[in-house]
C-alpha cells in the first residue's frame, strides 16, 4: 500500500470558521509534509514532521496549524483563513530522512481543494 | 535551496521519445536529482531520482552530466496519459532533505 490519504476532498469555509483538514498513511513512513499549491504555480512546502515532531516549518502564518497526533496521521488545523489561501492542500510522506540519504521517494495524497468565501 | 532551471513548456507526438532536459549549476555533491509529474487534479508523482549515474525504471530513464550540472529525463514512448507538468527537483540532506519544487515542464502529447 503505497497510498497517502486526505480528506475531505473538498472543502469550503467562511473567513471565521474553523475546520481541519486530515491526512493518513499506512507504509511506516515517519516523515510527513504539507504543501499548497495556487493554481498553475508548483507547490509550496508549509511544514515537515520527523518522529511526529514538527521539524520544518516554512514560515507559515499561525492561522494554519499543524498537528501530527501519531505516526500515521497528519492534520492542518485552519481558523480565520483569508480568500487567498483558497488553494490544493497537499500532504506527503516518506521514509525517515537520514544525513546524507536524499533519495527516499516522497508520497503525495490527491490533495484537499479549500475554498475561503 | 539549490535552483534547478527548466523550460516552461514542450509538446510531444504521441509514441515518440520525449527529452526533459533540467539545468542545476548549483549542484552540491550530495544532492539527489528527483524527478515527479503532476497530472491534471492529482497530486505529485514519483517518477525517477539519481545521484551520479544514469538510471532507468519502468517508467522512465535519466540521464545525468558527468559534471552534474544538468539532467534529462527520457521518456521513451510517450502517450496521452503522459501529458503532464514535470518537475527537476535537488534535494538535500543539509536542508532537512525538504522537496522544492520549481517551474516545471507542462508537456502536451498530441495524438
Amino acid at each position: 500500500d503505497t497510498e497517502v490519504t486526505q480528506t475531505p476532498k473538498h472543502l469550503v469555509m467562511g473567513m471565521t470558521n474553523k475546520k481541519s483538514l486530515k491526512c493518513e498513511q499506512h507504509m511506516g513512513h515517519r516523515a510527513m509534509y504539507w504543501y499548497k499549491q495556487k493554481a498553475k504555480k508548483p507547490p509550496e512546502l508549509m511544514f515537515v514532521y520527523s518522529y511526529e515532531k514538527l521539524s520544518i516549518n516554512e514560515s507559515v502564518p499561525s492561522r494554519f496549524s499543524p498537528e501530527c497526533p501519531n505516526s500515521s496521521l497528519l492534520n492542518l488545523h485552519l481558523h480565520a483563513l483569508q480568500p487567498e489561501d483558497s488553494a490544493l492542500y497537499l500532504c506527503a510522506s516518506s521514509q525517515l530522512l537520514e544525513t546524507g540519504r536524499t533519495g527516499n521517494t516522497i508520497y503525495f495524497g490527491e490533495g484537499s481543494w479549500l475554498t475561503v468565501v | 535551496d539549490a535552483k534547478t532551471t527548466q523550460p516552461n513548456s514542450m509538446e510531444s507526438n504521441e509514441e515518440e521519445p520525449v527529452h526533459l532536459p533540467c539545468n542545476h549549476s548549483t549542484i552540491s555533491g550530495t544532492d539527489y536529482i528527483h524527478w515527479y509529474r503532476q497530472l491534471p487534479s492529482q497530486g505529485p508523482e514519483y517518477v525517477i531520482h539519481g545521484l551520479t549515474s544514469n538510471v532507468n525504471n519502468r517508467m522512465a530513464s535519466l540521464a545525468i552530466a558527468e559534471d552534474r550540472k544538468s539532467s534529462t529525463l527520457i521518456l521513451h514512448r510517450a502517450t496521452l496519459r503522459d501529458a503532464a507538468v514535470y518537475y527537476c527537483i535537488l534535494r538535500a540532506y543539509n536542508q532537512g532533505g525538504k522537496l522544492i519544487f520549481g517551474q516545471g515542464t507542462e508537456l502536451s502529447v498530441k495524438p
